[in-house]
């Protein structure tokens, strides 16, 4: 069982398009991780959110953590073909391994 | 600066036969982990480490074993693979328990 549901599962959208994507769980947690995973990679770290209510931008992507800690969300202005990966969040239960989500697959064609 | 480093990438196994997945970091991480990935099923916790010679289990730690002799490797070792470990298999450290993972590029493993 997951404590951490991803939504939505696959994306595909036309360049220029905004998109969001959703993390929830009936769980609080310390902090939350996003992650970008390329195809034949590891992921990488592209934030992490700790304060409920929290929103943190880079460049064109925007994440927020809810005000209880209980969910996030990552919105991309302007999707471009190199935004294509798949998006994972993490939680992070004080003193515990993190737990991840299913992951959003994303495809911005051209 | 090399960060995590897994080897084999790629490995095909018949059933019954047991392999170790070599994972390396060079950061001088505490806290090393390995994670499965299946389709829709994000990144699995399999084994743990929070230091040389404690290692601990995760969700899905069941025909798998690991050791810490050292700061620097945690190898993952297939006691006899099953076509359900056929996966996608990440090595991460991490400077604190639930800091940022660094992870390796993955070692693919089919098991026939």
């Amino acid at each position: 069982t997951q404590l951490l549901e991803q939504s939505p599962q696959f994306l595909s959208i036309q360049e220029g398009e905004n998109l969001t994507v959703y993390c929830n769980s009936s769980s609080v947690f310390s902090s939350l991780q996003w992650y970008r995973q390329e195809p034949g990679e590891g992921p990488v770290l592209l934030v992490t959110v700790v304060t409920g209510g929290e929103v943190k931008k880079l460049k064109r992507l925007t994440f927020q953590f809810g005000d209880a800690r209980k969910d996030s969300s990552l919105h991309i202005t302007a999707a471009q073909p190199g935004d294509t990966g798949l998006y994972l969040c993490a939680g992070d239960n004080a003193g515990n391994m993190l737990t991840f989500g299913g992951g959003t697959r994303l495809m911005v064609k051209p | 600066n090399a960060g995590v480093t897994q080897t084999p990438k790629f490995q095909v196994l018949k059933t019954g036969q047991s392999m170790t997945l070599q994972c390396a970091q060079d950061m001088n991480h505490e806290y090393m982990s390995w994670y499965r990935q299946d389709p829709g099923m994000g990144l699995r916790l399999i084994h743990y480490s929070v230091g040389a010679g404690i290692t601990d289990q995760g969700e899905v730690p069941n025909g798998y074993n690991v050791s810490r002799s050292t700061t620097e490797d945690f190898p993952l070792r297939l006691l006899s693979a099953a076509p359900s470990q056929t996966s996608v298999y990440f090595c991460a450290s991490s400077y604190s328990i639930g800091g940022e993972l660094f992870f390796g590029e993955g070692s693919r493993l089919t098991v026939l």
